[in-house]
């Protein structure tokens, strides 16, 4: 069963712009995580968040964490072509890494 | 390290027939994943082992599915038989740490099962 899920699933944006994707889980968690698919390729993984935090940045990611609502957001800021890929949550609840289905984001240039 | 490796890449077989799929963690790592891919119900966890003991296996479809750990690096998933519904892409990822740290994946097994 999938364990978190994201919304929305699929998002088109012009180069530039801002990219927000936002994660819903079921249970308890230690951490939560993000990653990216290039099509055809494997997962990578993109950033961790503890469940202590409530918010985290590397680069241009930015990502929060309410453990209240069980929910998570990613915010890509300055959006590149390159960026086009699939980003999922990870979460860890019952000691298995769980994904969700995905955000496809698409950046036209 | 060269990352997790995974053999074949692409994988045709006809139905009824045997399937093995092979990964290589990296060095160290003690936890391994097995993941399956499809378009219609995502990234879906089959196994995972912790020490080269497999921990949870409750994602396994059925008992034509298998898997093995011999030692830390090496892990094999064999289907058998094969049949249609089988195909996907297939994962294989390896942590430090379980759950809780960063999942490294391998590039896939794309399998098509005719």
């Amino acid at each position: 069963s999938q364990q978190g899920e994201e919304d929305p699933q699929a998002l088109s944006i012009q180069e530039g712009e801002n990219a927000t994707m936002n994660c819903s889980y079921k249970t308890s968690i230690n951490n939560l995580q993000w990653y990216r698919q290039n099509s055809g390729r494997g997962l990578v993984h993109l950033i961790l968040i503890r469940s202590n935090e409530r918010e985290k940045h590397s680069g241009r990611l930015r990502v929060t964490l309410d453990t209240s609502k069980k929910s998570s957001s990613l915010l890509i800021t300055a959006s590149r072509a390159a960026d086009t890929a699939s980003y999922f949550c990870a979460t860890d609840g019952d000691y298995k890494l769980t994904f969700g289905k995905g955000t496809l984001l698409t950046v036209n240039p | 390290d060269a990352g997790v490796i995974q053999s074949p890449r692409h994988e045709v077989t006809e139905m009824g027939q045997e399937v093995t799929l092979r990964c290589k963690p990296i060095s160290g790592h003690n936890s391994l994943f097995w993941y399956r891919q499809t378009m219609m119900r995502g990234l879906e966890l089959l196994i995972y082992f912790n020490n080269n003991v497999p921990i949870d296996d409750s994602g396994m479809p059925e008992d034509r599915f298998s898997a093995k750990m011999p030692n830390a690096s090496f892990s094999t998933l064999k289907i058998q038989p094969s049949e249609p519904r089988d195909s996907a892409v297939y994962f294989c990822a390896s942590s430090l740490q379980g759950a809780i740290a960063e999942a490294f994946f391998g590039q896939g097994t794309r399998l098509t099962v005719v």
